[in-house]
Order: structure tokens, then sequence, then C-alpha cells
């Protein structure tokens, strides 16, 4: 999806490693989002960003960290992965009262 | 809490037959977008809808915003293969830059 890219796409984890996914945009908007997907269950927020320097928590928030040091990066980290986190990982750029615009995802498996 | 549930959550028709998804919540919303998303790809903006009893059309689909603004339908006609893929309804209020997502629909067009 043109706008905001995910790198890595893929990821094996080991549990108890650490890793950061990271989220560009180049559409300069002000908030970012951090979903995860897991069948049967759609996308839950984990954390969001509502301008450069902010962070909130979202839907789902623990064993997850996230910053926002400049306006169009918006990284996660995972401290110590856990199987419960093997998950298809998805960032979303937005302005307030306007569609967000997803990138194609991270699959991370945690084993 | 603001949930959204989709029905049904799988749907396989033939092509050329018609069908309606549905999204449904207890909650009010001040917007409902519908998204689609393909395999290995994140959700991408169909459609947005703000009023109460509001209709749009793109081509073939038909979107409905219920009157009570609780909850929407999506109707496609002469469905494609094309139109596979997961069906995601998704809420928005006014001064808050969170969307609550729906669990989805997925669709599978037969040829």
């Amino acid at each position: 999806n043109a706008g905001v890219t995910q790198t890595p796409k893929f990821r094996v984890l080991k549990t108890g490693q650490s890793m950061t996914l990271l989220c560009a945009q180049d559409m300069n908007h002000e908030y970012m989002y951090w979903y995860r997907q897991d069948p049967g269950m759609g996308l839950r927020l984990i954390h969001y960003s509502v301008g450069e320097g902010t962070t909130a928590k979202g839907e789902v928030p623990d064993g997850y960290n996230v910053s926002r040091l400049k306006k169009q990066n918006f990284l996660l980290g995972l401290e110590s992965a856990a199987p419960s986190q093997t998950s298809v990982y998805f960032c979303a750029a937005g302005q307030h009262d306007q569609p967000q615009h997803f990138g194609d995802g991270t699959r991370l498996s945690i084993l | 809490t603001q949930l959204l549930e989709q029905s049904p959550q799988f749907l396989s028709i033939q092509e050329g037959e018609n069908l309606t998804v549905y999204c449904n919540s207890s909650s009010v919303f001040s917007s409902l977008q519908w998204y689609r998303q393909e395999p290995g790809e994140g959700p991408v903006l169909l459609v947005t809808v703000v009023t109460g009893g509001e209709v749009k059309k793109l081509k073939r689909l038909t979107f409905q915003f219920g009157d009570a603004r609780k909850d929407s339908s999506l109707h496609i006609t002469a469905a494609q293969p094309g139109d596979t893929g997961l069906y995601l309804c998704a809420g928005g209020n006014f001064g808050n830059e969170k969307l609550t997502f729906g669990t989805g629909t997925r669709l599978t067009i037969i040829p």
C-alpha cells in the first residue's frame, strides 16, 4: 500500500529475544497506529501516536513499547518476545476524521 | 468498550450471485468505514459513511449506514472472483482518533 512501509515483512524469533518493527510513512499524517491481527479477532490496537514525540496505549499494549521520535516513523518494540505475540502486525497512518492507510504487515513468529 | 460484530464470519458463493454482509454494534458511531483486505496485504479503505441512513455506491458495491448509526451493511451485486477478500468494518467517533474494528467477513467468490 502506497505511503506506509513496514520492515521487516517476516521474522522468526526465539522466546525471550527482542526486536523492533519499523514503520515509515510519507504522507505527513499526524496519527500513527500499531495493530495486531489474529484469526477470528480482527485488528486490535496495541499503541498509537497523535504526533511526534507522543505515544499512547491501545487495547492490548502489554509486552510492547513504541517510540515516535520523528513524525514519519513509528517503531514497535518487543523487549522479551513470547509465543503469544506470534501474529501479523500492521502499521497505519491517518489524519483526524480521515481513513487510515495501512502497510502490508509484518508476519512475526515466536518459537 | 465499543464492539463491532460482523456477520457472517465466512461466506462462499458462486460468481454472479448477490450477497449482503452486516456490521452491528450496540454503540453509536460518528462514522463507519469499510475496508477490504487481500492475503498478504493491509486493509484498503472502500468507503466512509457518516450520516444515519446514508447510502453510498461503489460500482457493484452498496454501503448503507443505519438510521441510528449503530449498524451498517455491504451489498454486492453480481459478485465476481475479484471481490474475494476479508471485509472489515470500523467505527469512529469525532474527537477520538482511534477506530474500533470488527472481526471481519471472509468472502470467497467461486468462478
